[in-house]
């Protein structure tokens, strides 16, 4: 099993939609959760964080963190052309282990059609 | 500067030789990461610094690849007697972070370096 999976897409999504991308992580004691916005060429460029459960909303963004289900979503309202890149989970290592690092899934790649 | 900086920016290299890639990192940033992107693939983890200790090299592809760091700035990566396999992006992110505690920082990304195998 990956540490962190993602459905590799592409998703693809009208100009105005809702794009709801999701990710889901082996290590139960994960404390951090990511998602960076890559676009072709490019390099990620983060777009939010979350740390405890529930939603936790930005602008047009909303990340979803449930624990219990090891599962961690990103929903893009009011979905525009210019969002459509590749998005990237991320999930660090548990509290007090010997390591930090930061595990990347391979990516959502998002199409918003317009 | 204010970001991540990588160089090159470009490397082609023949088959065999030896690479340095560098990384200065966000000025006061205590953790600097090293990743690796083959194109069309997602980031695969090679090594994170705490300061200018290793704690989690565990990424590292083989025993031609190395890393250092020097106190809390620059990083080189240093792969020998490079393989085609070893061409893709490489990419270095920074952070602040508190040793011990989880990472909640987010990382910061260089532009990376594209190191083509010939």
């Amino acid at each position: 099993q990956k540490e962190v999976e993602q459905n590799s897409g592409p998703l693809s999504v009208p100009e105005g939609a809702i794009a709801s991308l999701n990710c889901t992580y082996s290590d139960r004691g994960s404390q951090s959760f990511f998602w960076y916005r890559q676009y072709s060429g490019k390099s990620p460029e983060l777009i939010m964080f979350i740390y405890s459960n529930g939603d936790k909303e930005d602008g047009r963004f909303t990340a979803q963190l449930n624990k219990a289900s090891q599962y961690v979503s990103l929903l893009i309202r009011d979905s525009q052309p210019s969002d459509s890149a590749t998005y990237l989970c991320a999930v660090n290592g548990a509290a007090g282990g010997a390591t930090n690092k930061l595990i990347f899934g391979t990516g959502t790649l998002l199409a918003v059609q317009p | 500067g204010a970001g991540v900086s990588q160089s090159p920016s470009n490397k082609v290299t023949e088959k065999g030789k030896d690479v340095e890639l560098r990384c200065d990192p966000i000025s006061g940033h205590t953790a600097l990461y090293w990743y690796r992107q083959r194109l069309g693939q997602g980031l695969e983890f090679l090594i994170y610094f705490q300061g200018n200790s290793a704690p989690d090299k565990s990424g590292l592809p083989s025993d031609r690849f190395s890393a250092e760091r020097t106190g809390e700035s620059v990083s080189t990566l240093t792969i020998q007697r490079t393989q085609q396999e070893d061409s893709a992006v490489y990419l270095c992110a920074s952070s602040y972070m508190l040793p011990g505690q989880p990472s909640n920082s987010p990382l910061h990304f260089g532009n990376g370096t594209r190191l083509t195998v010939t």
